[in-house]
């Protein structure tokens, strides 16, 4: 079935320093890559979308890059600061599924 | 309303007792999805409704859960004969059309079974 894969599963970086998370999908149909946050003892909250037909978007601080042909995508945090500290969750929509599939998270912590 | 809402927030049942979560989401969506956190987790695909109807049922662990939407708005999801295993947090999402927007999330309900 629908499948997305998410390393890692743990990250420490120091402040001001650059994180990387990785996702991986398996539905070539899939066609919309949202990007959750969620703060300890809260619910997700989008932080940053891509679609399909574009490779990669910007805001502020967050980036998302998209390889279709690989299917793989990823979300990068700059000048990293402590409130970035939460759980990050990748997903992936396709017309296929029709649901949205989340990758097992991957826990941020900011070292000061 | 002006978010999603679910209901209760927290619920206590002794194993054995069935229990229903409330799910009302954003007035005008009509997409809603069920995931199950389980302390410490990821997102676990329960279920997914298309205004009332449910063309993906095949996250539901088995037989005891069961969900329904009535009127294209407010959804249950029933667990019946809790069991230990049962305790999670329960997350509604709620999005406009069949997919590809923003999913909105409720606060969940936490499950505790004793």
């Amino acid at each position: 079935g629908e499948n997305v894969e998410q390393h890692p599963s743990t990250l420490s970086v120091q402040e001001g320093d650059s994180a990387v998370i990785k996702c991986t999908y398996s539905d070539s149909a899939s066609n919309y890559f949202p990007w959750y946050k969620q703060e300890l003892g809260k619910r997700p909250q989008l932080i940053i979308d891509i679609r399909s037909n574009v490779g990669e978007k910007k805001d502020q601080r967050i980036a998302v890059t998209l390889n279709k042909t690989a299917k793989h995508f990823s979300l990068h945090i700059t000048e990293t600061q402590p409130e970035d500290s939460a759980v990050y969750f990748c997903a992936a929509w396709g017309s296929s599924a029709s649901k949205i599939i989340f990758g097992s998270g991957t826990r941020l912590s900011i070292r000061p | 309303g002006a978010g999603v809402s679910q209901s209760p927030s927290n619920k206590v049942t002794e194993k054995g007792k069935d229990v229903e979560l409330r799910c009302d989401p954003i007035s005008g969506h009509t997409a809603l999805y069920w995931y199950r956190q389980s302390l410490g987790q990821g997102l676990e695909f329960l279920i997914y409704f298309q205004g009332n109807s449910a063309p993906d049922k095949s996250g539901l662990p088995s037989d005891r859960f069961s969900a329904e939407r009535t009127g294209g708005s407010v959804s249950t999801l029933t667990i019946q004969r809790t069991q230990q295993e049962d305790s999670a947090v329960y997350l509604c999402a709620s999005s406009v059309g069949q997919g590809g927007t923003e999913a909105f999330f409720g606060q969940g309900t936490r499950l505790t079974v004793v």
